[in-house]
């Protein structure tokens, strides 16, 4: 089993629309979580980091279940340029290696 | 442009050859990764530096791959005796340090390499 896993998709999501990206983690000394967004063919950028209370940036959510060991992300009116990979990443134990899913890709169609 | 540099962008070899690569982090950030990635997954973590120390190394860094920060500034990367399962994205990152384990990586662009 991975140690993180995402739905790889790809969603196809019409302009405008809400869509919800999921991810698991197996490691429960996960101590921080990370969304990263990746375009194709290009290096992965920071998206947000994911807090227990949960976290907003404009139109993105991001929910963390410490329970669950479950991690989600939310984009709200998608737009054009929100097409791109979506990578789930968690640290692990208490060090500074990043764990990342495989990503889901999003393509927003208009 | 002050972000993460990695040089070359693109290298081709064939089967057996070495090969190095370089990354350039943010100045004065003191920490440094190495990723590699390959086509439909996320990166997989490599090594990382704290200055100029090499504090972490995975299990995918075979003895075919060093990596080295001799003066806490750039790195490198070399693969020797290279083999077509190298073939992958390398990505290096730097974070600045002090911020504990949520501090953001910032990504270079990454060196692709084809491994004939």
């Amino acid at each position: 089993r991975k140690e993180v896993e995402q739905d790889p998709g790809p969603f196809n999501v019409p302009e405008g629309a809400t869509v919800a990206f999921n991810c698991t983690y197996s490691n429960s000394a996960s101590q921080s979580f990370f969304w990263y967004r990746q375009d194709c063919r290009k290096e992965p950028k920071l998206l947000m980091s994911v807090y227990s209370s949960g976290n907003e940036d404009g139109r993105f959510t991001a929910q963390l279940n410490r329970a669950s060991q479950y991690i989600s992300l939310l984009i709200r009116d998608s737009k054009l340029s929100d097409s791109a990979t979506y990578l789930c990443v968690v640290n692990r134990y208490s060090n500074y290696q990043l764990i990342w899913g495989a990503g889901t890709k999003l393509i927003i169609k208009p | 442009d002050t972000g993460v540099s990695q040089d070359p962008r693109h290298k081709i070899t064939k089967r057996g050859q070495n090969v190095t690569f370089r990354c350039d982090p943010i100045s004065e950030h003191n920490r440094l990764y190495w990723y590699r990635q390959t086509l439909g997954q996320g990166p997989e973590f490599l090594t990382y530096f704290q200055n100029e120390a090499q504090l972490e190394k995975s299990r995918l860094l075979s003895d075919r791959f060093s990596a080295e920060r001799p003066k806490g500034s750039f790195s490198t990367l070399e693969i020797q005796r290279t083999e077509q399962g190298d073939s992958a994205m390398y990505l290096c990152a730097s974070s600045p340090g002090g911020g504990g384990l949520g501090e953001t990586q910032y990504f270079g662009p990454g060196t692709r390499l084809l491994v004939l």
